[in-house]
């Protein structure tokens, strides 16, 4: 398995902003998941984009993936107070284990009211 | 509903101590995950199963044993020889790998584990 590696480390936006964060890997991959994590809770998982695919949307979020830069960005759009977490991107290698998944430090977002 | 259980949610253990916490999925998953996180930083994986009676170290093993007797359960222990072990414990579980859930991963609420 390989980790992914989030930038920023930490973004601060106001309420209504979009905020953008961003992940790069290292090897190619089947898919590429976001999680997010609010303070002292379990990851929930976000959203999964496949090798196949550029672009997904799924409410306010929009993710891309460009596998020829090995990056995925995940957008947050008029973000709320509420988005406040910490984001993680799990990227999954095209072999190996069909089970593990690694996760980096994440990106901590803050969204102020 | 469905979903992963660990506990306890706060634990204390002093030094020389084995404590276990308990990981609970009812989600009938083949996989299941223990990771541990520290203050501001990101996942890493302790041990893993991906079948009954089965499972594998991960990235930092030492320390810690687990067993997998129950599809449903995957207790980890935090032996003694765990040097640093106050961190936060996450349980996680993932089913049988499809072309919609891509192994996506659950996971429980965490556990709180302090040496005093």
């Amino acid at each position: 398995s390989q980790q992914g590696e989030e930038d920023p480390q930490a973004l601060s936006i106001q309420e209504g902003e979009n905020a953008t964060m961003n992940c790069s890997y290292k090897t190619s991959i089947n898919n590429l998941q976001w999680y997010r994590q609010n303070s002292g809770r379990g990851l929930v998982h976000l959203i999964l984009i496949r090798s196949n695919e550029r672009e997904k949307h799924s409410g306010r979020l929009r993710v891309t993936l460009d596998t020829s830069k090995k990056s995925s960005s995940l957008l947050i759009t008029a973000s709320r107070a509420a988005d406040t977490a910490s984001y993680f991107c799990a990227p999954k290698n095209s072999g190996g284990s069909n089970y593990k998944l690694t996760f980096g430090k994440g990106t901590l977002l803050t969204v102020n009211p | 509903d469905g979903g992963i259980t660990q506990s306890p949610k706060y634990l204390f253990r002093k030094e020389g101590q084995n404590v276990t916490l308990s990981c609970e999925q009812n989600l009938n998953h083949d996989a299941m995950y223990w990771y541990r996180q520290d203050p501001g930083q990101g996942l890493r994986l302790i041990y893993y199963s991906q079948i009954v009676n089965d499972f594998q170290k991960g990235d930092i093993a030492e320390g810690y044993s687990v067993s997998r007797e129950k599809k449903e359960s995957f207790p980890l222990t935090v032996t003694s020889a765990q040097k640093n072990p106050t961190a936060f414990y996450l349980c996680a579980s993932s089913g049988q790998r499809s072309a919609e859930d891509g192994n996506t991963i659950y996971f429980g609420e965490g556990s709180w584990l302090t040496v005093v």
